[in-house]
C-alpha cells in the first residue's frame, strides 16, 4: 500500500526556520516525482515545487522560487520542504503527493 | 503559461448527474494529463481521476473523466450523486514540469 506520511502540526513564530517532511512507503521513491501543495485558510491548491529523489532534481513554482526549498533523502525515503525565516502569510496546511497518493498534510501555524 | 478556469460552484439533487468542467486558457487540454481532486471539508485532498480518465482503486465507478478538444477543456463527470459527493473538486495540469491547478469548484448536493 503507497503511503504518504507527513510530519506533525508546527507552531512558530515569525522569523524562525521550519523543515516539515514526507515520508513515502509502498513504491519506489527514486522513481517517482513528489509534489509539495499549499493551502491557505478557505483558500485553492496551490503548487509549491516539484522534486525527483531519484536525482534531487528540483522545480520550483515562480511563486515560491527564493521562499522555500525542496529536499529529500533518498536513503529514508523521505522529502521535506523548508523555510529559513518564516512569515505570518505562511500559516497554511501543507500537503505532498506523488500523483495519485496525498500525504494527510500538515498545519503550519506562524504567530508571534 | 496556462491557466485552468473552473466554474466557483455548482448544485445539482441527489441521484442526479453533475459535470464540472475545468477549461484551458492556451494550447492543447490534450497535451498535458488532467487530474481531478475531491476535497471533503476538514480533510486532504484525495485522487478522484487521474490521466484524464483513470480512476484510482477504490473509486466507484460513478466517477469519469474525459477531455474536449473542441471546449479545450476536461470535465469530470459524477453520477447518481449522493450527499458525500459534497466537495470541494480541483482539476490540475502540467505546464512543462510544472503543476497548474484550477481554483476548484464547490460541489453542494441537495
Amino acid at each position: 500500500e503507497v503511503q504518504l506520511v507527513q510530519s506533525g502540526a508546527e507552531v512558530k513564530k515569525p522569523g524562525e526556520s521550519l523543515k516539515i517532511s514526507c515520508k513515502g512507503s509502498g513504491y519506489s521513491f527514486t522513481s517517482y516525482w513528489i509534489g509539495w501543495v499549499r493551502q491557505m485558510p478557505g483558500k485553492g491548491l496551490e503548487w509549491m515545487g516539484i522534486i525527483y529523489p531519484g536525482d534531487s532534481d528540483t522545480r520550483y513554482s515562480p511563486s515560491f522560487q527564493g521562499q522555500v526549498t525542496i529536499s529529500a533523502d533518498k536513503s529514508i525515503s523521505t522529502a521535506y520542504l523548508q523555510w529559513s525565516s518564516l512569515k505570518a502569510s505562511d500559516t497554511a496546511m501543507y500537503y505532498c503527493a506523488v500523483t495519485p497518493y496525498w500525504g494527510q498534510g500538515t498545519l503550519v501555524t506562524v504567530s508571534s | 503559461n496556462f491557466m485552468l478556469t473552473q466554474p466557483h460552484s455548482v448544485s445539482e439533487s441527489p441521484g442526479k448527474t453533475v459535470t464540472i468542467s475545468c477549461t484551458r486558457s492556451s494550447g492543447s487540454i490534450a497535451s498535458n494529463y488532467v487530474q481531478w481532486y475531491q476535497q471533503r471539508p476538514g480533510s486532504s485532498p484525495t485522487t478522484v481521476i487521474y490521466e484524464d480518465n483513470q480512476r484510482p482503486s477504490g473509486v466507484p465507478d460513478r466517477f469519469s473523466g474525459s477531455i474536449d478538444s473542441s471546449s479545450n477543456s476536461a470535465s469530470l463527470t459524477i453520477s447518481g450523486l449522493k450527499t458525500e459527493d459534497e466537495a470541494d473538486y480541483y482539476c490540475q495540469s502540467y505546464d512543462s514540469s510544472n503543476w497548474v491547478f484550477g481554483g476548484g469548484t464547490k460541489l453542494t448536493v441537495l
